[in-house]
């Protein structure tokens, strides 16, 4: 079992729509959780971060973290198609290293 | 503002061959990584380096070395590389100790092929 589990995708949304990426970790110490948007070629960006249990909003983003379930997940409303990226959670475990998903492919469409 | 500087971005080399890929910071941060990103697994850490002259093996360290030149520089080294080392590579940096924030900054990467 990987150490964090992401739906490889491709997701894909319209434009203005909300996009859901969900994550799932083992690691029951793990203390904070990270959402990294990586662009074709290109190299990651963080976007998100959060340490608490709830929701923590930026913009039209969401970070939602559950560490009862071990689940983190991020929603982007109104999606663009500038939002159109490879979407990778990121753990920070007990051993305080970060462990990155596989990462999921999001596609708004026009 | 130049941030991670890695070098090169591409080179091919032949089985056996070797190779050092180096990456700088200008941002003054404690903590620098090197990560291998292949398709379907993510990213994967081969070393790091918490702070100038200290290193430590990550994930998939096997095949590598690394140096800690200064507090701006951390090179990795491909001693006798082989095909399953095709992969891009990215360096990383990040400002506190290891890992406080999470905000990694990361290089454009390097993509190597290994005939």
């Amino acid at each position: 079992q990987k150490e964090v589990e992401q739906n490889s995708g491709p997701l894909s949304v319209p434009e203005g729509a909300i996009a859901s990426l969900n994550c799932t970790y083992s690691d029951r110490g793990s203390q904070s959780f990270f959402w990294y948007r990586q662009y074709s070629g290109k190299s990651p960006e963080l976007i998100m971060f959060i340490y608490s249990n709830g929701d923590k909003e930026d913009g039209r983003f969401t970070a939602q973290l559950n560490k009862a379930s071990q689940y983190v997940s991020l929603l982007i409303r109104d999606s663009q198609p500038s939002d159109s990226a490879t979407y990778l959670c990121a753990v920070q475990g007990s051993a305080r290293q970060l462990t990155f998903g596989s990462g999921t492919q999001l596609t708004v469409l026009p | 503002n130049a941030g991670v500087t890695q070098t090169p971005k591409f080179q091919v080399l032949k089985t056996g061959q070797s190779m050092t890929l180096q990456c700088a910071q200008d941002m003054n941060h404690n903590s620098m990584y090197w990560y291998r990103q292949d398709p379907g697994m993510g990213l994967r850490l081969i070393y790091y380096s918490a702070s100038e002259g200290t290193t430590d093996k990550g994930e998939v360290p096997n095949g590598y070395n690394v140096s800690r030149l200064n507090k701006r520089e951390f090179s990795l080294r491909l001693e006798s590389a082989a095909p399953s080392q095709t992969s891009v590579y990215f360096c990383a940096s990040t400002k506190l100790g290891h890992m406080n924030t999470g905000e990694l900054f990361f290089g454009e990467g390097s993509r190597l092929t290994v005939l």
